[in-house]
């Protein structure tokens, strides 16, 4: 089965960098776009960032442009966000989820790892 | 810049009865790009609708997705005690890429 599992949360100083990374199984992995979601405690979904299969393609929301990075290694199953220049209001639960066909909404999601950004 | 809104913000309602969900957007969505989340309480969102009223795998057939263009809706024809949750519309394809709306929470009466 589909398995999605993130790490890499916790507590980090307001201009302080973390590195997330999502750990996938159950699925070829090399054949799908994956993304980063973010969801702020108490607070909706707000979409962070996406990457194609091969890498190539990558997309930001304006929020995070500039500040973050995602990757991945097809050879290591594994999602990554690197999130540098943090900030108080990136204090959110992060997803990594996976897109499902062209129509880009997400078919799986892992159970989230908490970031939080505070002196 | 398209902007999601959903309504109501909180629906009460009593198991058994029928919940419908809007989900508006400021300009045109294709319908091929709209999607429904079901959100519980310290998990993860669920896929419930693709391409506007597409079931996911799993699905019960309670749940329905509906509409075009701006309008949309996701209904749930008798609601059972395991639906009361969080409800978020998605779509992608314009400025910005991806967007959700700000959730509908269906609560018990």
């Amino acid at each position: 089965q589909v398995q999605l599992v993130e790490s890499g949360g916790g507590l980090v100083k307001p201009g302080g960098s973390l590195r997330l990374s999502c750990a996938a199984s159950g699925f070829t992995f090399s054949d799908y776009y994956m993304s980063w979601i973010r969801q702020a405690p108490g607070k909706g979904l707000e979409w962070v960032s996406y990457i194609s299969s091969s890498g190539s393609t990558i997309y930001y929301a304006d929020s995070v442009k500039g500040r973050f990075t995602i990757s991945r290694d097809n050879a290591k199953n594994s999602l990554y966000l690197q999130m540098n220049s943090l900030r108080a209001e990136d204090t959110a639960v992060y997803y990594c989820a996976r897109i499902y066909g062209d129509y880009v909404f997400f078919d799986y999601w892992g159970q989230g790892t908490l970031v939080t950004v505070s002196s | 810049e398209i902007v999601l809104t959903q309504s109501p913000g909180t629906l009460s309602l009593s198991p058994g009865e029928r919940a419908t969900l809007s989900c508006r957007a400021s300009q045109s969505v294709s319908s091929s790009y709209l999607a429904w989340y079901q959100q519980k309480p310290g998990q993860a969102p669920r896929l419930l609708i693709y391409g506007a009223s597409s079931r996911a795998t799993g699905i019960p057939d309670r749940f329905s997705g509906s509409g075009s263009g701006t309008d949309f809706t996701l209904t749930i024809s008798r609601l059972e005690p395991e639906d009361f949750a969080v409800y978020y519309c998605q779509q992608y394809g314009s400025s910005p890429l991806l967007t959700f709306g700000g959730g509908t929470k269906v609560e018990i009466k």
